[in-house]
């Protein structure tokens, strides 16, 4: 079946730890994103990449870094910087040019700084 | 500018009832305005989107109304069910800008 896989689903971390979300597509999506999502806040945007090996900012792109080596896979670090790191983690990927287009959506990882 | 405004944040209807969603958003360049519907620990689903050369778009129970001129769009949910108790997100985007802009969500419950 096509789609898209995060994980872990759920991951606990100390406060100065980096930790790293895995994001693997097999849609043959040309972009893929991360998005944040906190109660009552909706989805906020992290990063974005449209092509492999080039990738964007998004609106609350402090405190995280992203790569994109392979067509498949986008991962996110959330690293020790980031004051906040305690949300819903969404994965999502789209078409080539999707930027207008249709996100297909993980089913999310779950971070908790203890 | 870039913001979509989303209300109400949540919502109780009765089955059978018409719940209605709002949005509205100041970017006169968006060109796209999906609909997502997410189910408690889940990612988000298309539900319907629309482009803004039609006021309206039906799909199933779910219709979408766009006013262009008050650059407001809504989701009318018909003979609501309580499987249709979800969050859902209005969203928007344009050729040239980033991602999808979402709202913030409503939380809707539909009761038996």
């Amino acid at each position: 079946d096509g789609g898209i896989t995060q994980s872990p689903k759920y991951l606990f971390r100390k406060e100065g730890q980096n930790v790293t979300l895995s994001c693997e597509q097999n849609l043959n999506h040309d972009a893929m994103y991360w998005y944040r999502q906190d109660p009552g806040q909706g989805l906020r945007l992290i990063y974005y990449s449209q092509i492999v090996n080039d990738f964007q900012k998004g609106d609350i792109a402090e405190g995280y870094s992203v790569s994109r080596e392979k067509k498949e896979s986008f991962p996110l670090t959330v690293t020790s910087a980031q004051k906040n790191p305690t949300a819903f983690y969404l994965c999502a990927s789209s078409y080539a040019g999707g930027i207008t287009g249709e996100l297909f959506f993980g089913e999310g990882s779950r971070l908790t700084v203890l | 500018q870039q913001q979509v405004k989303q209300s109400p944040q949540s919502l109780i209807v009765q089955k059978g009832g018409i719940p209605i969603i709002n949005c509205a958003y100041e970017n006169t360049a968006f060109d796209y305005f999906p609909w997502y519907q997410q189910f408690p620990g889940k990612g988000p689903a298309l539900l319907i989107a629309i482009r803004p050369d039609v006021s309206e778009k039906k799909e199933g129970r779910f219709t979408i109304s766009f006013n262009k001129s008050a650059k407001q769009f809504s989701l009318h949910i018909m003979d609501s069910q309580p499987g249709d108790s979800a969050t859902y997100f209005c969203a928007a985007s344009n050729q040239a800008g980033t991602a999808l802009i979402f709202g913030k969500g409503t939380t809707l419950s539909v009761s038996s």
